[in-house]
Parts: C-alpha cells; sequence; structure tokens
C-alpha cells in the first residue's frame, strides 16, 4: 500500500522568502510522485513529477522537489515566494505501472503575507 | 487545446435522489479517473476506466455508486439513494495512457440536502 504524509497543515511565509512544503511517501514499489496545486474552487493543476532519472525536478511558477529515497521525501521548495503562491498544495504518489490511482496526501495551506 | 470538462458545475439535491455527474476527458486520453474530495476525507480514489473497462473500482464507497464510460471518452459517474454524507467536490482526470501524469477537470460540487 502507499500513502503520503504532508508536514503542516497551514503554512505561512512572508513575501520574498523560501517557500518549503514537506511530503513524505510511503511506498512498496518504486514511486511516482507528484506534486498538485488547487486554487479556491478549481481543480488540480500539476506543479511537477518524479518518476526516474533526476532526483531533483522543476516544475512551473519556479517550484522544485526533490526526490530522497534514503529520507522517503519529496519536499517542494520555492526561493522566493509571491503573493500569486497562496493556494493549497497536494502532494501525491503512484506506482510505475500504468493506469495506478494517485494517492494524496492531506493537503498544505500556503499563505503568503505582503 | 480543451481539458477536462465537468458538468454540472454545482449540483443540489435532496437526499434519497439519484444524480449524474458528467466527466469529458481531453480528446485522445485512453485512462480517465474519477476522485472525491471532501473536508473530513481529504481527496480520494474512487474508480480508475483504461477505455470502457474500469479495471481498478476500489475506491467505490459502496454500491450506492457506480459509474460508466461510453465510446471510450465521456463517463458518467452516478449516486443513487443520496445521503448528506455523498456530498463533496467530484474530480475527474484523464491521462494519455495511466503512465502520465493525470490532468484535471474542474469539478463538480454536489450538496446533498
Amino acid at each position: 500500500a502507499q500513502s503520503v504524509t504532508q508536514l503542516g497543515s497551514h503554512v505561512s511565509v512572508s513575501e520574498g522568502a523560501l517557500v518549503l512544503l514537506r511530503c513524505n511517501y510511503s511506498s512498496s514499489v518504486p514511486p511516482y510522485l507528484f506534486w498538485y496545486v488547487q486554487y479556491p474552487n478549481q481543480g488540480l493543476q500539476l506543479l511537477l513529477k518524479y518518476t526516474t532519472g533526476a532526483t531533483l525536478v522543476k516544475g512551473i511558477n519556479g517550484f522544485e522537489a526533490e526526490f530522497k529515497k534514503s529520507e522517503t521525501s519529496f519536499h517542494l521548495t520555492k526561493p522566493s515566494a509571491h503573493m500569486s503562491d497562496a493556494a493549497e498544495y497536494f502532494c501525491a504518489v503512484s506506482g510505475p505501472r500504468g493506469g495506478n490511482k494517485l494517492v494524496f496526501g492531506a493537503g498544505t495551506i500556503l499563505r503568503v503575507k505582503s | 487545446g480543451a481539458g477536462v470538462s465537468q458538468s454540472p458545475s454545482n449540483k443540489v439535491t435532496e437526499k434519497g435522489k439519484d444524480v449524474e455527474l458528467r466527466c469529458d476527458p481531453i480528446s485522445g486520453h485512453t485512462a480517465l479517473y474519477w476522485y472525491r474530495q471532501s473536508l473530513g476525507q481529504g481527496l480520494e480514489f474512487l474508480i480508475y476506466f483504461q477505455g470502457n473497462s474500469a479495471p481498478d473500482k476500489s475506491g467505490l464507497p459502496s454500491d450506492r455508486f457506480s459509474a460508466e464510460r461510453t465510446g471510450g471518452s465521456v463517463s458518467t459517474l452516478t449516486i443513487q439513494r443520496t445521503q448528506q454524507e455523498d456530498s463533496a467536490v467530484y474530480l475527474c482526470a484523464s491521462s494519455p495512457h495511466g503512465d502520465y501524469e493525470q490532468y484535471f477537470g474542474p469539478g463538480t460540487r454536489l450538496t446533498v440536502t
């Protein structure tokens, strides 16, 4: 079975500060890992994904994440927060085989203070 | 190009009524997924289609829930005899083959009164 734990249901940062959203996963098979963002009353938008290869992955809007197998982590970072980054962020895991469902973490609401 | 679309965007229904939720995936995407997002349970997988068949229905919460997909395209999620605990946002996603990232629609907000 697979599971995802996101540490911190709410994170608050100042505009221009580093954003760090934490994600730890559990998987009995090599995982595919994803970060999605959800703005109010909208669907989920993919930020970035890790499948195989380079462990540091870059996504949209300046976000990146690093897959650390030894720590079973996939933390999301952005060097400088912008007001428009305020949203809810979800980490998700799926298996390497076709058709696997996404298993989501509980989500982290990011607040950006001016 | 066009993304995943869902209809209706909002649905209010009385307890005990049946509802149908529709999903139009991205053209050419063979895999389609339904998820449910609720305050208490977060984001939960419901069912996965590859083409018109559903190899994984493990997330459907009860036999009141069913789904079908026709022509390898449109999917309908049906909830019979709705209960208040069915109130949630129902999200549909599609992907090219099931190996790739999933693209989500805007969701249908279901409220059971």
